[in-house]
């Protein structure tokens, strides 16, 4: 079963407006850390934001916050004013104690990514 | 500046020949990753080590190899094996393997097969 899951393939926004991108993922832990990656067309993987699962609040980090809905296991991220230098893949990835069930490890489960473009 | 360093940063091999995808990191950081990503696709684990002279396969180890002879450096064999190698490679570093800490990635190195 996919542990995460980005329903969007791809997205447009308008520069210096804000844009949500979906986030949901499966986990039967209750200890467990949810991340948003940036991938521009270099490559390179760059930390965004963490959102850890006994956090009370959602996690913000400059221009970016994370729509944490626990229930709904949930994790979508806000970028707010886009601009141009945002246009780029973006990951969701969980880590939790079940993704390598006797190994003890907690590694990351990427999903598929959402491609943004951000329009003049 | 502290970092992860992967090198090169673009690769060709020839059918039946094992490659070596170098993966350093000055971080002094004890848990180090391999990830493989196809067009389209997220990261997919190929490797990953929690300490020296130790590692664990992840979902797709076959057809690769690895070491961890010391902290810092975490090299990644494609052998002969491995029936479609295209893709794009990226290995990545955390602090502790927790379920709180964030990886570091490298800029990545993309195989041809050529």
């Amino acid at each position: 079963a996919q542990k995460i899951t980005q329903t969007q393939p791809g997205m447009f926004v308008q520069e210096k407006e804000a844009v949500t991108l979906d986030c949901t993922y499966d986990t039967s832990d209750p200890s467990y850390g949810l991340f948003w990656y940036k991938q521009p067309s270099s490559g390179e993987m760059i930390f965004l934001i963490y959102q850890g699962s006994y956090d009370q609040q959602n996690a913000t980090e400059g221009r970016y916050s994370l729509n944490f809905q626990k229930a709904r296991k949930s994790a979508n991220l806000v970028i707010s004013a886009s601009q141009l230098g945002d246009s780029a893949m973006y990951f969701c990835a969980m880590r939790d104690p079940y993704a390598y069930s006797g190994a003890g490890s907690y590694q990351l489960t990427f999903g598929k990514g959402t491609k943004l473009s951000v329009i003049p | 500046d502290g970092g992860i360093t992967q090198s090169p940063k673009y690769l060709f091999r020839k059918e039946g020949q094992n490659v070596t995808l170098s993966c350093e990191q000055n971080l002094n950081h004890d848990a180090m990753y391999w990830y493989r990503q196809d067009p389209g696709q997220g990261l997919r684990l190929i490797y990953y080590s929690q300490i020296v002279n130790d590692f664990q396969k992840g979902d797709i180890a076959e057809g690769y190899s690895v070491s961890r002879e010391k902290k810092e450096s975490f090299p990644l064999t494609v052998t002969s094996a491995q029936k479609n190698p295209t893709a794009f490679y990226l290995c990545a570093s955390a602090n502790r393997d927790r379920v709180n800490t964030e990886a570091f990635f490298g800029q990545g190195t993309r195989l041809t097969v050529v």
